[in-house]
C-alpha cells in the first residue's frame, strides 16, 4: 500500500510565477490536509479538504493561495504569484475518516522562490 | 488549543529508554495529546495519542499524569533510527494539528 505521494519534491520558481503542488492520499482515504513548514518553524495548517468539498481552510493565507481535490486524481495546492515569502516545506497529509487520530504524512514539497 | 511547552533538545544513548517531558497545563478536558515525530526531511511521522490513561503501541508508550497538565513519551529501546525531532501536540480537533519546536532527540552509539 503505498504512502502519500507528494511532487514534485523540489520546485523552484521566480517571483511572480505560480506554484502547483500535488498529492496523492493513501489508498482508500478520503480526507487530505495541507501543512506549510516555514524555515525553522513548525508546521502550520493551512487547508483541510475531502473530495469536491473545502471543509476548512482557516490556515490559508487569504490571497494567492487555493487548493482543491477533485472528485478524481490528486489534490492540489496552488499559489499564485509567488513571493519569496512562500519558500517553504508543504506537507499533504491523509486519513481514512475524520475520526482517525492519525494522520499519514507525506515527503513534502519544498518550495524556492528567487 | 493548550500551549505545550517540550525542552528544546536532549541525548540518548542507544538502546536505553529515551523520555521525553511535555507541559500542558492549560489542557482542557476535550482535549487530547498527541506525539507526532519528524526526521530530517521527512513529513511528520504519528507516534501515539491519549486523552486521560496511559497508552502503549509498537513504538512507544505514552504517560499522562492524573491532572493531565504533563506527559512523558516513552521510547523504550533507542535505536539511531530514532533520531528526530518530536512534536507534543494537543488538540481537540482531529485535523487540525498544530506543530511547535519540539525537542530534537539525537540518539547517540
Amino acid at each position: 500500500n503505498a504512502g502519500v505521494m507528494q511532487n514534485p519534491r523540489h520546485l523552484v520558481r521566480r517571483r511572480g510565477q505560480e506554484a502547483r503542488l500535488r498529492c496523492s492520499p493513501m489508498k482508500g482515504h478520503s480526507h487530505v490536509y495541507w501543512y506549510r513548514q516555514l524555515p525553522e518553524e513548525g508546521l502550520k495548517f493551512m487547508v483541510y479538504l475531502q473530495k469536491e468539498n473545502i471543509i476548512d481552510e482557516s490556515g490559508m493565507p487569504k490571497e494567492r493561495f487555493s487548493a482543491e481535490f477533485p472528485k478524481e486524481g490528486p489534490s492540489i495546492l496552488r499559489i499564485q504569484q509567488v513571493v519569496r515569502g512562500d519558500s517553504a516545506a508543504y506537507f499533504c497529509a491523509s486519513s481514512l475518516d475524520l475520526s482517525s487520530y492519525e494522520q499519514y504524512f507525506g515527503p513534502g514539497t519544498r518550495l524556492t522562490v528567487t | 488549543d493548550a500551549k505545550t511547552t517540550q525542552p528544546t533538545s536532549m541525548d540518548c544513548a542507544e538502546g536505553r529508554a529515551a523520555n521525553l517531558p511535555c507541559n500542558h497545563s492549560t489542557i482542557s478536558g476535550n482535549e487530547y495529546v498527541y506525539w507526532y515525530r519528524q526526521i530530517h526531511s521527512q513529513g511528520p511521522q504519528y507516534i501515539i495519542h491519549g486523552l486521560k490513561n496511559n497508552e502503549t503501541n509498537e513504538m512507544a508508550s505514552l504517560i499522562i499524569t492524573e491532572d493531565r497538565k504533563s506527559s512523558t513519551l516513552i521510547l523504550p529501546h533507542a535505536t539511531l533510527r530514532d533520531t528526530a525531532v518530536y512534536y507534543c501536540i494537543v488538540a481537540s480537533s482531529d485535523y487540525k494539528l498544530s506543530f511547535g519546536a519540539g525537542t530534537t532527540v539525537t540518539v547517540r552509539a
